[in-house]
């Protein structure tokens, strides 16, 4: 089945540590997101990527990267400079322009 | 930029009544329209989106309707179960000249459906 995958589904880590969050998609879209959903504050836009190998910030980048080195994977790397990284990450991935976007069923990380 | 208001928070109702919630948006160039239905431990899914070009759509119990004069859009949800509670976003694609796939969403509401 075709489908957008992250894993893990729970993450822990300790203060300081980057972690690395995997998004996967078969369903041959082209460009990925990642955003980032907290308690009230709806779905924000941390980096979204249009093809391979090119990457842009979305509005709340500092303390985030990514990769895009296969149109079917798009990383997040949470690093250390994050101040406040516990939250639940949403992938999501689109075929084109004003498309449906697919997400995947999130990943929770904790930061202890 | 494009932003994106939602509201209610927070909308409780009772099984069979009718739900609305109400979107505005900034961005006069937005022209796609989505909302998600987001259940407990999972990511949003689209369950209804309207474009620019069309005032209404339906889709069984479920409607939208966009206001571009107004920049506003609900969506109704009719003969509400227990199975539409859940959190709902409305999201608007803001266009600009280097990102066709930036879609901004609002900051969700919280639906309730009471037995």
């Amino acid at each position: 089945d075709g489908g957008i995958t992250q894993s893990p589904k729970y993450l822990f880590r300790k203060e300081g540590q980057n972690v690395t969050l995997s998004c996967e998609q078969n369903l041959n879209h082209d460009a990925m997101y990642w955003y980032r959903q907290d308690p009230g504050q709806g779905l924000r836009l941390i980096y979204y990527s249009q093809i391979v190998n090119d990457f842009q910030k979305g509005d709340i980048a500092e303390g985030y990267s990514v990769s895009r080195e296969k149109k079917e994977s798009f990383p997040l790397t949470v690093t250390s400079a994050q101040k406040n990284p516990t939250a639940f990450y949403l992938c999501a991935s689109t075929w084109g322009a004003r498309t449906e976007a697919f997400f995947g069923q999130g990943t929770r990380l904790t930061v202890v | 930029g494009e932003n994106v208001e939602q509201h209610p928070s927070t909308l409780s109702v009772q099984e069979g009544d009718s739900a609305v919630i109400k979107c505005t948006y900034s961005d006069s160039a937005s022209n796609y329209f989505p909302w998600y239905k987001q259940e407990l431990g999972k990511g949003p899914q689209l369950i209804i989106d309207i474009r620019s070009n069309v005032g209404e759509k339906k889709d069984q119990r479920i409607a939208v309707t966009l206001n571009k004069t107004a920049k506003h859009f609900s969506l109704h949800i009719t003969e509400t179960q227990p199975e539409d509670s859940a959190v709902y976003f409305c999201a608007a694609y803001h266009m600009t000249t280097d990102s066709w796939g930036k879609l901004q969403f609002g900051a969700g509401t919280q639906v309730v459906v009471t037995p």
